[in-house]
C-alpha cells in the first residue's frame, strides 16, 4: 500500500512566489531525505532530517520534520527559475527495511 | 572520482530482445540499487544489493535480473523486453540508504517497441 503521500503533484508559480511541497506518512519515520531532479537530469540529494520537529535551512529553502515524525515539508521562499524541477522525499520507515520515494512535486515557474 | 556511471544513455529495443544496462561506482559503496522512473509514478525500486554477492527484490522486480560480483558494478538485465519496460532507469549507490545520501547515475532512457 501507499507508504508516503507527496502533495501537490504539480505546482506552477510566478517567479518570486513561494512554494511548498509536503510528504505525509501513515507510519513513524526514522528520518526523511529530500532530493531535487532538474528536467532531464537525475535526482540530487538536498538534505536529511532526523530529529522530531527539526528545521533546517539552505538559503531560500526551509525543510521541516513533524513532531510525530510522520510528515515533512520543503518550502522555497521567493522562487527563482533555477528552482524548476521535481522535488522528491525519500523515507526509511522506522523498524522496517523499507525505503520509498514519494511521487514527487513538479515545480514550474513563470519568469 | 567519476561517481556513478551508467551506459548506455539511450537504447531502443524490439519486444522480446534482451539487454544489460551497466552501472558502476567508484565510491566503495556497499549499497547499490536500480530504479525506474515513469511519468506520475516517481521512482520505483527494481532491485538492490547490500554488497557483493547479495541482491534482493524491490517493488517492481518482474522482468529484470541483477547480479553483484564486485563492489563496483551492478548490471541490470532485461530478459525479454516488453513495451511496459519503456522507462528511464537510474542506478544509485550509498553507504546506507535512508541514513546517507544516495548518489544517482545520469540514467538510461529505454524505449521498447
Amino acid at each position: 500500500g501507499q507508504q508516503v503521500m507527496q502533495i501537490p503533484q504539480y505546482q506552477h508559480v510566478q517567479e518570486g512566489e513561494d512554494f511548498t511541497t509536503y510528504c505525509n506518512s501513515s507510519t513513524t519515520l526514522s528520518n526523511i531525505q529530500w532530493y531535487k531532479q532538474r528536467p532531464g537530469g537525475h535526482p540530487v540529494f538536498l538534505i536529511q532530517l532526523v530529529k522530531s520537529g527539526e528545521v533546517k535551512k539552505q538559503k531560500r529553502l526551509t525543510f521541516q520534520f513533524g513532531e510525530a515524525k510522520k510528515n515533512s515539508s520543503l518550502h522555497i521562499t521567493a522562487t527563482q527559475t533555477t528552482d524548476v524541477g521535481t522535488y522528491f522525499c525519500f523515507i526509511r520507515i522506522q523498524g522496517a527495511q523499507k525505503l520509498v520515494f514519494g511521487q514527487g512535486t513538479r515545480l514550474t515557474i513563470n519568469p | 572520482n567519476a561517481g556513478v556511471t551508467q551506459t548506455p544513455k539511450f537504447q531502443v529495443l524490439k519486444t522480446g530482445q534482451s539487454m544489460t544496462l551497466q552501472c558502476a561506482q567508484d565510491m566503495n559503496h556497499e549499497y547499490m540499487s536500480w530504479y525506474r522512473q515513469d511519468p506520475g509514478m516517481g521512482l520505483r525500486l527494481i532491485h538492490y544489493s547490500v554488497g557483493a554477492g547479495i541482491t534482493d527484490q524491490g517493488e517492481v522486480p518482474n522482468g529484470y535480473n541483477v547480479s553483484r560480483s564486485t563492489t563496483e558494478d551492478f548490471p541490470l538485465r532485461l530478459l525479454s523486453a516488453a513495451p511496459s519496460q519503456t522507462s528511464v532507469y537510474f542506478c544509485a549507490s550509498s553507504y546506507s540508504p535512508g541514513y546517507n545520501e544516495q548518489f544517482f547515475g545520469p540514467g538510461t532512457r529505454l524505449t521498447v517497441l
